[in-house]
């Protein structure tokens, strides 16, 4: 078992529509993060959080430290958010490298 | 102020040449993570560096892969005797300090070699 999961791999939305990401992850972490990734591109950092809740635009993240759960939600989903978002979480009291999960490839469609 | 910079961004090789991949981390950071990321696999660390000393390189592989962080210049990531495999990319991220909960990395573009 990954230490991190994510849920769904693939998901297929229509514009407008609101978008959820889950993320699951096994061990005791100090940080979680959220990053964006589109086709053939680098990677964007979305958030970076350890408790509650972040927002910025029309992306919300949270965080469950006791459910060790994560949720990236998107409000009035837009074609331009298509991309792959990849949850990623660096273990507490071990290195400063982050763990990844595959990934959740969204495609909006108009 | 610009962000991390990776070059080149793509990097074609033979089998048995050699790569040489450079990272400039963010103006103000001193600390440089090296991840991999295989065809349709996910993200994976390689190695996490401070100016002049290798901090944790438990995901760098035993043999032909190198990196170092200089006094002065970029990081270097090196792969020696490159195999079709090797082919990935290959991001570098920087923070200001370690400690992946209280400094963010920020991601280069990455640079994609492709062994032929």
């Amino acid at each position: 078992k990954n230490e991190v999961e994510q849920s769904p791999q693939n998901l297929t939305a229509q514009e407008g529509e609101f978008i959820t990401i889950n993320c699951s992850y096994s061990v005791g972490i100090s940080a979680l993060h959220w990053l964006q990734q589109h086709p053939g591109g680098g990677i964007v950092s979305l958030f970076m959080l350890s408790s509650g809740k972040k927002k910025h635009g029309r992306l919300i993240a949270t965080i469950n430290i006791q459910e060790k759960h994560s949720s990236l939600h998107i409000t009035a989903s837009h074609p331009r958010d298509s991309a792959v978002y990849i949850c990623a979480v660096g273990s507490r009291g071990g290195s400063e490298k982050l763990v990844f999960g595959k990934g959740t490839k969204l495609t909006v469609n108009p | 102020n610009a962000g991390v910079m990776q070059n080149p961004r793509h990097l074609v090789r033979r089998r048995g040449q050699e790569a040489r991949l450079r990272c400039s981390p963010m103006k103000g950071h001193s600390h440089v993570y090296w991840y991999r990321q295989l065809p349709e696999e996910g993200l994976k660390f390689m190695v996490y560096l401070q100016k002049e000393n290798i901090i944790d390189e438990s995901g760098m592989p035993k043999e032909r892969f190198s990196a170092e962080f200089p006094k002065e210049g970029p990081s270097i990531l090196r792969i020696q005797q490159v195999v079709r495999g090797d082919s990935a990319a290959y991001f570098c991220a920087s923070s200001q300090a370690g400690g992946s909960s209280y400094n963010e990395q920020f991601f280069g573009p990455g640079t994609r070699l492709t062994v032929l």
